[in-house]
């Protein structure tokens, strides 16, 4: 069974840039989640998907962070404008529905913002 | 307070020996614990779960749940150098049972 994939794996780019993130799930898992970890910190949840679904998006700064996951499978996380702070690894992860335990990670976009 | 806290560390622990990893936790999480571990530069893959009073054991892995005291640990026997790695615990918050969140994690090493 094939993992979770993201790409790109590294990219840097300036202040005030745009940048998108992909994830393709483990096929046939309902419910796909973004987290943001800051190096040093746990992952924290920006936003939740069930099916094509927005489940929360509390954690989500919505003035520069968008997604979506238009058709319940792969998705993307945008960032427009990027901020300094925004610098960290972006961890995409499925799990079969809402509260199933195990969520799978992907291996990450690591993100640097200058 | 957080809703779950971790010693950053680093912790380290002679080869062989018993590795005490621990994490204390707010009412805003609910009863269910989870362990992860993350290599430097990997993501976290889910090593134990948790949620009755006690201990619960899986090999080297002993997790162990004292809710009056809110406080989840993790022991690891006979300590590996590929045990080195940070420990993250988590809890499934307590308004919104799908969300997960996660301590800071604790960094441990074993040295041989």
């Amino acid at each position: 069974e094939a993992g979770v994939a993201q790409s790109p794996r590294y990219k840097i780019i300036e202040k005030r840039q745009s940048v998108a993130f992909w994830c393709n799930p483990i096929s046939g898992h309902a419910t796909l989640y973004w987290y943001q970890q800051i190096l040093g910190q746990g992952p924290k949840l920006l936003i939740q998907f069930q099916n094509n679904g927005v489940v929360d998006d509390s954690q989500l700064p919505k003035d520069r962070f968008s997604a979506e996951r238009l058709k319940g499978v792969d998705s993307t996380l945008k960032i427009q404008p990027a901020k300094l702070e925004d610098s960290a690894v972006y961890l995409c992860a499925s799990s079969r529905d809402r509260v199933q335990e195990t969520q799978y990670f992907g291996p990450g976009t690591r993100l640097l913002v200058l | 307070q957080k809703e779950v806290e971790q010693n950053s560390g680093p912790l380290s622990v002679p080869e062989g020996a018993i590795a005490s990893l621990n994490c204390t936790y707010s009412d805003r999480v609910s009863q269910s614990f989870f362990w992860y571990r993350q290599y430097s530069g990997k993501s976290p893959e889910l090593i134990m779960s948790i949620y009755s009073n006690g201990d619960k054991e899986d090999g080297r892995f002993t997790a162990q749940l004292n809710k009056a005291s809110q406080y989840v640990s993790l022991l690891i026997r006979d300590s590996q150098p590929s045990d080195s790695a940070t420990y993250l615990c988590a809890s499934r918050d307590y308004s919104s049972a799908s969300k997960i969140i996660f301590g800071s994690g604790t960094r441990l090493s074993i040295r041989p």
